[in-house]
């Protein structure tokens, strides 16, 4: 079953903006991560944040953890047609039901 | 070898068929997973197999019998299957379930079509 809730379901913006997706889960964790899917193909890992950690970054990719919450956020800066993709956040090995992101070149 | 290879890329079965996906990983990953993606859904843990035992199993029908022969390889053997599971199947593995750094390497994927 899924671990919780993301939104938006879908999110469409311009080359060169920021995208913003947030995640909400339902119990304690350890760790949460986020995930990138193209069309149809294997997921491929983003970032992992530890339970004890507010907020991590990766080149353009930054992600915030609120424990009291329950709730995570994923920020892609200057986004690009490539970002195109669903993101999904993942707790205990188990998914959230995901962002569709379109980035219009 | 940062990958997990799965195969077939693609199948098509007939609901009194008997077939097996396979999943492989050289990471010396101790938990290797079975997910199923249906179109426009996140997917769905089915099984967790840790140090080779099978530790999840997230009352998946016995139509689906998963099994790990060692470390490396993961199979799902798929019998007397029904339409609604066509689907995206996914492998995956990580260092060791549970722990603050398991981020899980997804394989390709095996596109199931049962007829």
């Amino acid at each position: 079953s899924q671990q919780g809730e993301e939104d938006p379901q879908a999110l469409s913006i311009q080359e060169g903006e920021n995208a913003t997706m947030n995640c909400s889960y339902k119990t304690s964790i350890n760790n949460l991560q986020w995930y990138r899917q193209n069309s149809g193909r294997g997921l491929v890992h983003l970032i992992l944040i530890r339970s004890n950690e507010r907020e991590k970054h990766s080149g353009r990719l930054r992600v915030t953890l609120d424990t009291s919450k329950k709730s995570s956020s994923l920020l892609i800066t200057a986004s690009r047609a490539a970002d195109t993709a669903s993101y999904f956040c993942a707790t205990d090995m188990r998914f959230g039901a995901g962002t569709r992101l379109t980035v219009k070149p | 070898d940062t990958e997990v290879t799965q195969t077939p890329k693609h199948l098509v079965m007939g609901m009194t068929n008997k077939k097996s996906l396979k999943c492989e990983q050289h990471m010396g990953h101790r938990a290797m997973y079975w997910y199923k993606q249906k179109a426009k859904k996140p997917p769905e843990l089915m099984f967790v197999y840790s140090y080779e035992k099978l530790s999840i199993n997230e009352s998946v029908p016995s139509r689906f019998s998963p099994e790990c022969p060692n470390s490396s390889l993961l199979n799902l053997h798929l019998h007397a299957l029904q339409p609604e599971d066509s689907a995206l199947y996914l492998c995956a593995s990580s260092h060791i379930p549970g722990s603050s750094y398991n981020e899980q390497f997804f394989g390709p994927g095996t596109r199931l079509t049962v007829l």
